[in-house]
């Protein structure tokens, strides 16, 4: 597709559960972002891949959370044994180079979950 | 990445001019400014950026200080769908390989019609 994509789009589940979301970046894309975003909130910044060096996992909330990317393309954000708190939606971003801050990022449409 | 003030938020009137102001006094020598929009219920779309001329694409313009400690983003005629939130953004590739792109609280727009 010309875009990010994301699945699924919406999720709900119980609390407790593991949740897998997953990420399809623009193609060629080397960087790429989670955030996730509470209602009414701004964008919390979750996860940085870029190509084959140790991601940034600095915004990741706790160790319930992790992601991988692999072979460089596709990534899958999971979040085990989940809580309420966890309710929010879930944004994925490609970016072509990490060549400085001339570059633009793109979004997806998002993964709303919601744990009950 | 440095930090960025905006107004949380501002109003424009349908078929008007628009200048959303954000203020970056501790931007440095190498960070790109970068705008950003969130339509609701949508992810985040890149709008504009730039270094230091100001720069004009077919969304919008960015007007770039002198000192570049502030800019504006001008939208040159608002419509009913560029009601938004608008985030501006520094962006720069620090050394150790992160490269974050950090967002504020931006400025919510309402367009009346």
């Amino acid at each position: 597709g010309a875009g990010v994509s994301q699945s699924p789009s919406n999720k709900v589940t119980e609390k407790g559960k593991d949740v897998e979301l997953r990420c399809d970046p623009i193609s060629g894309h080397t960087a790429l972002y989670w955030y996730r975003q509470s209602l009414g909130q701004g964008l919390e910044f979750l996860i940085y891949f870029q190509g084959n060096s140790a991601p940034d996992k600095s915004g990741l909330p706790s160790d319930r959370f992790s992601a991988e990317r692999t072979g460089g393309s596709v990534s899958t954000l999971t979040i085990q044994r989940t809580q309420q708190e966890d309710s929010a939606v879930y944004l994925c971003a490609s970016s072509l180079t990490m060549g400085g801050g001339n570059t633009e990022a793109f979004f997806g449409q998002g993964t709303r979950l919601t744990v009950v | 990445d440095a930090k960025t003030t905006q107004p949380n938020s501002m109003e424009s009137n349908e078929e008007e001019p628009v200048h959303l102001p954000c203020n970056h006094s501790t931007i440095s020598g190498t960070d790109y400014i970068h705008w950003y929009r969130q339509l609701p219920s949508q992810g985040p779309e890149y709008v504009i950026h730039g270094l230091t001329s100001n720069v004009n694409n077919r969304m919008a313009s960015l007007a770039i200080a002198e000192d570049r400690k502030s800019s504006t983003l001008i939208l040159h005629r608002a419509t009913l769908r560029d009601a938004a939130v608008y985030y501006c953004i520094l962006r720069d590739y620090s050394g150790a390989g992160s490269y974050q792109l950090t967002f504020g609280k931006g400025t919510k727009l309402s367009v009346i019609p």
